[in-house]
């Protein structure tokens, strides 16, 4: 069983079209919620890290969010040099302890077209 | 050098053959792991050190051997690879032991195992 779902698998967006990825988590303790971009042939970059329900992080035209099941990374007024995939992780535990596994979803490969 | 940087970027390599991969951090964390990312599949956690202390093998088949001299260095020796073990690995790392443990990957190792 995932314990990381992202959906969509695919979005196509207009430049100036705003939407929103989810990523819904079965974790039984979440230490944090992390998301990242990644373009093609490279290695993923660090963008946000949610630690607690209703926690919001904001950079540029991305927003994330956090409830107890889902985090949402919502992009308002996308252009087309955000196409990339995103990637949503989790990690388990409790602060303090030694795990520090990510379990990553498949992303969503966003595309934004001029 | 800035970041976590990884050589090669590219690898081609009979079944027969042994290679080594190679990462290394600038940013004085003390975390390092190993991901596997394959086409349609989430990245998997290979391995992962920890104060060059090996503290998780995710049932990484024994083809694959790490090697951890410091905190700032990662290897990941290969021989006798299958066609199967193409794909890309990424290395990461990050400072644990605080709140913000974020991973930071490196660009990433294509591998082509013919």
């Amino acid at each position: 069983e995932d314990q990381v779902t992202q959906s969509p698998e695919a979005l196509r967006l207009q430049e100036g079209e705003s939407s929103s990825l989810n990523c819904s988590y079965t974790v039984s303790g979440l230490r944090g919620l992390f998301w990242y971009r990644q373009d093609p042939g490279k290695g993923p970059e660090f963008l946000f890290t949610l630690y607690s329900a209703g926690e919001e992080k904001e950079k540029e035209r991305l927003k994330a969010t956090l409830t107890k099941k889902e985090s949402f990374l919502h992009i308002t007024a996308p252009k087309p040099e955000d196409s990339a995939t995103y990637l949503c992780a989790v990690q388990e535990g409790a602060s303090g302890g030694s795990n520090y596994k990510l379990t990553f979803g498949k992303g969503t490969l966003l595309t934004v077209n001029p | 050098e800035t970041g976590v940087t990884q050589t090669p970027r590219h690898l081609v390599m009979g079944m027969t053959n042994k290679k080594s991969l190679k990462c290394e951090q600038h940013l004085g964390h003390n975390a390092m792991y190993w991901y596997k990312q394959s086409a349609k599949k989430p990245l998997e956690l290979m391995f992962v050190y920890n104060f060059k202390e090996q503290t998780e093998n995710n049932s990484v088949p024994s083809r694959f051997s790490p090697e951890c001299p410091n905190s700032s260095h990662l290897f990941l020796h290969l021989h006798t690879l299958q066609p199967e073990d193409s794909a890309l690995y990424l290395c990461a790392s990050s400072l644990t032991g605080t709140r913000n443990n974020e991973q930071f990957f490196g660009p990433g190792t294509r591998l082509t195992v013919l």
